[in-house]
């Protein structure tokens, strides 16, 4: 199926702790994206690549390193996670920069 | 203030009824998103537009770019239109597009 996936769908992990979540996209697409959902559900772009280039870093702390290592995956690597970091995590992709956007299933963190 | 709000934050319906929801915001955009998301937490892209109107089924989106301000209409509501709809503008920042959000109107529709 062409879609845009994730993994893990779910993570728990403690404090102080380093985890990556895998993002795949088979439809073609140039541009990738993480967003942020938070407690409240409000959903806010973290990054933006475009053909495996960062284009957008939106004010996320630098513990958060994504790596493109094609134009079909994304990854986010969190190093010494915090509370704070508990969200849910959607990757993305769109054919052109912020057109259509085509969401994987999410990524729920808990830190604890 | 948000550069993008959305209006009611909650709404209820009954099945058949016609459904509103509205989205302003305050920057210059070039595009603007209505997005769904369902319960079980995916997001599903259900517009983009720039100008003018555009229907899909039972959906239709409007958008008057002078007076910042789009539309999300429903007609003849059901209870799997049950979501969250959340507005989002792509506006330019630098040489790059952002993607800013609504907090998202939750939309519950009783049989």
């Amino acid at each position: 199926d062409t879609a845009v996936s994730q993994t893990p769908k779910y993570l728990v992990t403690q404090m102080g702790n380093d985890k990556s979540i895998k993002c795949e996209q088979n439809l073609g697409h140039d541009t990738m994206y993480w967003y942020k959902q938070d407690s409240k559900k409000f959903l806010k772009i973290m990054f933006s690549y475009n053909n495996k280039e960062l284009i957008i870093n939106e004010t996320v702390p630098n513990r958060f390193s994504p790596k493109s290592p094609d134009k079909a995956h994304l990854n986010l690597h969190i190093n010494s996670l915090e509370l704070g970091d508990s969200a849910v995590y959607f990757c993305a992709s769109s054919q052109v920069n912020f057109n259509e956007q085509f969401f994987g299933p999410g990524t729920r963190l808990t830190v604890l | 203030k948000n550069e993008v709000e959305q209006s009611p934050q909650n709404l209820t319906a009954q099945e058949g009824e016609f459904i509103t929801i509205n989205c302003s915001y305050s920057v210059g955009i070039s595009a603007l998103h209505w997005l769904q998301q369902h319960p079980g937490g995916g997001i599903v892209s259900l517009f983009m537009l720039s100008s003018g109107k555009k229907k899909h089924g039972r959906l239709i989106a409007t958008i008057n770019i002078q007076e910042k301000h789009s539309s999300l209409h429903i007609t003849a509501s059901h209870p799997r239109d049950s979501a969250v709809y959340i507005c989002a503008v792509r506006s330019s920042g630098g040489s790059n597009y952002k993607l800013t959000f609504g907090k998202g109107t939750l939309l519950t529709v009783n049989p």
